[in-house]
């Protein structure tokens, strides 16, 4: 079964600064997709990124970018001159393609996130 | 990206009845449906899978008979918590995935349901 493993509860980082979520995960799959999500505390959940697993190339959008290591199944996320509305739990999530658009999301356990001012 | 809603958003119910929460995909078809439980400051945990026009998929764990899943439609799924109780209380989020999108899900806002 696969597993998603966010090993920091929380982090802080000052405004304008770069902060780095980590994110682990176990599979036996060769393909697979892989996103970061985030909830503010409106608690809509959002996606940050995505990533396919055939893809060597990093995803970015904007002000964020992974660090995606298949080998070591290491699916890192940073955060680029952060602001206050990134302030957050994130989660880092697995799925697993089904046949079709139907795949199933394995979540980690979440890093709240504070930026401060 | 497309619009999941939730109905309703916050729910209070005495314990021994039954709620009724709906997800409705509203701007594309959904055809497969996820729910959510989420517990303050957790992550989400999975409970049911549910294709249109066919029985749900639940985890393991979860009760089918006291979390009862419709997915009549490619718009609208509902999901009902029968003889609610004050361990039912929690957040409970849908999501869903139609058949345009790239294995993404769609999430809906969420619903708190407390249990008295």
């Amino acid at each position: 079964a696969q597993t998603v493993t966010q090993s920091q509860p929380e982090m802080s980082v000052q405004e304008a600064e770069t902060v780095t979520l980590s994110c682990t995960y176990d599979t036996s799959e060769n393909n697979y997709y892989l996103f970061w999500y985030k909830q503010p505390p409106s608690r809509q959940m959002i996606l940050v990124i995505r990533q396919e697993a055939y893809k060597q190339q990093n995803a970015t959008e904007n002000r964020f970018s992974v660090n995606f290591q298949k080998a070591a199944k290491s699916f890192s996320l940073k955060i680029s001159d952060s602001q206050l509305g990134d302030t957050a739990m994130y989660f880092c999530a697995f799925m697993r393609p089904y046949s079709g658009n139907t795949g199933k999301l394995i979540f980690g356990q979440g890093t709240t996130l504070q930026v401060k001012p | 990206g497309a619009v999941v809603s939730q109905h309703p958003s916050r729910v209070i119910c005495k314990s021994g009845t039954s709620v009724k929460i709906e997800c409705r995909s509203l701007d594309f078809q959904a055809t497969t449906m996820f729910w959510y439980r989420q517990f303050p400051k957790k992550s989400l945990m999975l409970m049911a899978t549910s294709n249109e026009g066919s029985k749900a998929t639940y985890e393991q764990g979860v009760e089918k008979d006291k979390f009862l899943i419709n997915h009549a439609s490619l718009t609208l799924s509902t999901l009902t918590v029968t003889s609610a109780h004050p361990e039912d209380s929690s957040f409970y989020i849908c999501s869903a995935s139609g058949t345009g999108s790239t294995n993404e899900q769609f999430f809906g806002p969420g619903t708190r349901l407390t249990v008295l």
